[in-house]
């Protein structure tokens, strides 16, 4: 069926680099994507969207990367700190409805 | 303003006994999500409210699984006859409900159950 998976299950990163987290999604019809942080025993927390008419969306210290081509997802974190350490999850959203469908994620861990 | 809030954090069950998992959504949103996430995986979609509309379950796992919303605000996740494969924590997320991008869903905590 159609799924949304990450690449890496974790990530170790030195504080001040750049980190990022990859996803690959299957479903072609998938129309916006969405970057959520999860730290431990919270919610995920809405990161940075973009959709799928654009292939890159920034915000602060974080990027986001479409490429539609080869259905890829990227997140990159600039100057990574020790509070960016958590779980990353890409999700999609299919057509006019509003369900999500998450991968996996990604555990960023950051050394100092 | 508040956030989503879920309760309890925790719930330890026997096998077969029935439970009851909270939310409340942040207020003036109408759209209202449930997912379940298993230990190290992503999130798995379960039911979803949207204002007065007929709830799209077609996320729910069996028919032990049920789902309301009343007065469109708080919602009550039901487990009948728990397993233990039904341990997981169970998020909740609202949203304004616009039903155009960008309508960010905001989560809960969360609800940790276990059944022994």
């Amino acid at each position: 069926g159609e799924s949304v998976g990450l690449h890496l299950p974790t990530l170790s990163v030195q504080e001040g680099d750049n980190s990022i987290i990859n996803c690959a999604y299957s479903n072609s019809a998938s129309d916006y994507f969405i970057w959520y942080k999860q730290e431990s025993g919270k919610g995920p927390q809405f990161i940075i969207d973009i959709r799928s008419n654009m292939d890159k969306r920034q915000g602060q210290r974080v990027t986001v990367l479409l490429n539609k081509t080869v259905k890829h997802l990227s997140l990159q974190i600039a100057a990574t700190q020790p509070g960016d350490s958590a779980v990353y999850f890409c999700a999609e959203k299919t057509g006019g409805g509003n369900k999500l469908t998450f991968g996996t994620g990604t555990q960023l861990k950051v050394e100092l | 303003g508040a956030g989503v809030s879920q309760s309890p954090s925790n719930k330890v069950t026997e096998k077969g006994k029935d439970v009851e998992l909270r939310c409340d959504p942040i207020s003036g949103h109408t759209a209202l999500y449930w997912y379940r996430q298993s230990l190290g995986q992503g999130l798995e979609f379960l039911i979803y409210f949207q204002g007065n509309s007929a709830p799209d379950k077609s996320g729910l796992p069996s028919d032990r699984f049920s789902a309301e919303r009343t007065g469109g605000s708080v919602s009550t996740l039901t487990i009948q006859r728990t397993q233990q494969e039904d341990s997981a924590v169970y998020l909740c997320a609202s949203s304004f409900g616009t039903g155009h991008h960008g309508d960010t869903q905001y989560f809960g905590p969360g609800t940790r159950l276990t059944v022994l």
